[in-house]
């Protein structure tokens, strides 16, 4: 059984601070890592993708990836009201562009004005 | 083309009825997903198509779950004998090449 975790929170952070997200899988052959950011009531979007070792940035954004650990992580610095969301992690098993993700049931953000 | 649409965006029914939902894909997309999501959890992998073939199904795709994509273009996932257990957010996404999921609105589904 293919699993993604994630600490279902709530993380609570103040405006300004930076947030962190965490995510472990389970299965060592996973291709590609993906962040998507979830409205209460709304469809996730993505914020993010990383498919090697290391840091990937994109303005606040920051993915991490560590494969031997098989541990993802999200860094959201100056975090904002507006960033309050249940954050997925989701891990692809294929390559990129086949088959299907599985998601972690989230975490939700919230930040304190 | 602005995204995936879905309709209906909302369908309550009573248990038994049969219900259908229809996905647009984000016309250069050739791919396109089902996952149903419940609350609190994270969306559930249902089947996968490219162009019109559908490729892959999760066991969590009962007899009563069938979904097509004539012509590879839009898709519709129809549930018969609707149960209370699949009161759920029904999304589709669609991707390209990159292998991203690009979600729409969702349809969801509220069985009494």
């Amino acid at each position: 059984q293919k699993e993604v975790e994630q600490n279902s929170g709530p993380l609570s952070v103040p405006e300004g601070a930076i947030a962190s997200l965490n995510c472990t899988y389970s299965d060592r052959g996973s291709q590609s890592f993906f962040w998507y950011r979830q409205y209460s009531g709304k469809s996730p979007e993505l914020i993010m993708s990383i498919y090697s070792n290391g840091d990937k940035e994109d303005g606040r954004f920051t993915a991490q990836l560590n494969k031997a650990s098989q541990y993802v992580s999200l860094l959201i610095r100056d975090s904002q009201p507006s960033d309050s969301a249940t954050y997925l992690c989701a891990v692809g098993v294929y390559g990129g562009s086949q088959g299907n993700l599985i998601f972690g049931k989230g975490t939700k953000l919230s930040v304190k004005p | 083309d602005t995204g995936v649409s879905q309709d209906p965006r909302h369908k309550i029914t009573k248990r038994g009825q049969n219900v259908t939902f229809r996905c647009d894909p984000i016309s250069e997309h050739n791919r396109l997903y089902w996952y149903r999501q419940t609350l609190g959890q994270g969306p559930e992998f249902l089947t996968y198509f490219q162009n019109e073939a559908q490729l892959e199904k999760s066991r969590l795709l009962s007899d009563r779950f069938s979904a097509e994509r004539p012509k590879g273009s839009f898709s519709t996932l129809e549930i018969q004998r609707t149960e209370q257990g699949d009161s759920a957010m029904y999304l589709c996404a669609s991707t390209g090449v990159t292998g991203e999921l690009f979600f729409g609105e969702g349809s969801r589904l509220t069985v009494l």
